[in-house]
């Protein structure tokens, strides 16, 4: 899982509450993702970042927020707003310079709302 | 838009012999194409990419690809297949270097003693 972590591994939240997961990288990458993994449905991007305090919204971003105040740092916010948030989350990361770079994964939070 | 469709849910080999994970994409310019694996309750383990070059591409614990553009194909290969092999494999293509991957809804490897 390289230089990313992700924090926690498994989160359990009640219905109506916001929750926040993070991400860290130390591979001095500038671009970070958060995609989401459902069985059966592969990943989905949600946010990205290709440089600090900038990002884009994804295929799904509906019910998220990130920030990126810091390089090394993308939290991923899940508010209310998520009709179906339980799934795993997966943050990666790349380098934006010449050439075509693989993204670097974490090891994944597992959120379960009930 | 860019795209990548892995037509099989699921591959059964058994151990030692070859085994192939198919992918297929579109994308508008030149493709870059990348194979992951993944273990349960695991990140990504990124295995291969194509970018240009020969179109045969090694990459990580033994797997290959081949990249065909008329069929827009990207096949992942391996010439024998290890029971450790089984996981959930992962086909991903970009269009330029920058972009996120888009990646396909995954194949799930099980190979057999």
């Amino acid at each position: 899982d390289g230089g990313i972590t992700q924090s926690p591994k498994y989160l359990f939240r009640k219905e109506g509450q916001n929750v926040t997961l993070s991400c860290e990288q130390n591979l001095n990458h500038d671009a970070m993702y958060w995609y989401r993994q459902d069985p059966g449905q592969g990943l989905r991007l949600i946010y990205y970042s290709q440089i600090v305090n900038d990002f884009q919204k994804g295929d799904i971003a509906e019910g998220y927020s990130v920030s990126r105040e810091k390089k090394e740092s993308f939290p991923l916010t899940v508010t209310s707003a998520q009709k179906n948030p339980t799934a795993f989350y997966l943050c990666a990361s790349s380098s934006t310079g010449t050439g075509v770079s693989e993204q670097y994964f974490g090891p994944g939070t597992r959120l379960t709302v009930t | 838009a860019q795209s990548v469709a892995q037509p099989e849910d699921q591959v059964n080999v058994a151990e030692g012999n070859p085994l192939t994970v198919k992918c297929t994409y579109s994308v508008s310019g030149n493709p870059y194409l990348f194979w992951y694996v993944q273990y349960p309750n695991r990140g990504l383990q990124f295995l291969l990419k194509y970018i240009t070059g020969d179109n045969l591409v090694k990459g990580s614990y033994g797997f290959e690809a081949e990249f065909n553009k008329s069929q827009t194909s990207f096949h992942l290969k391996k010439p024998s297949a290890l029971v450790s092999d089984s996981a959930l494999y992962f086909c991903a293509v970009r269009d330029s270097g920058n972009t996120p991957l888009v990646f396909g809804k995954g194949t799930r490897l099980s190979v057999i003693a």
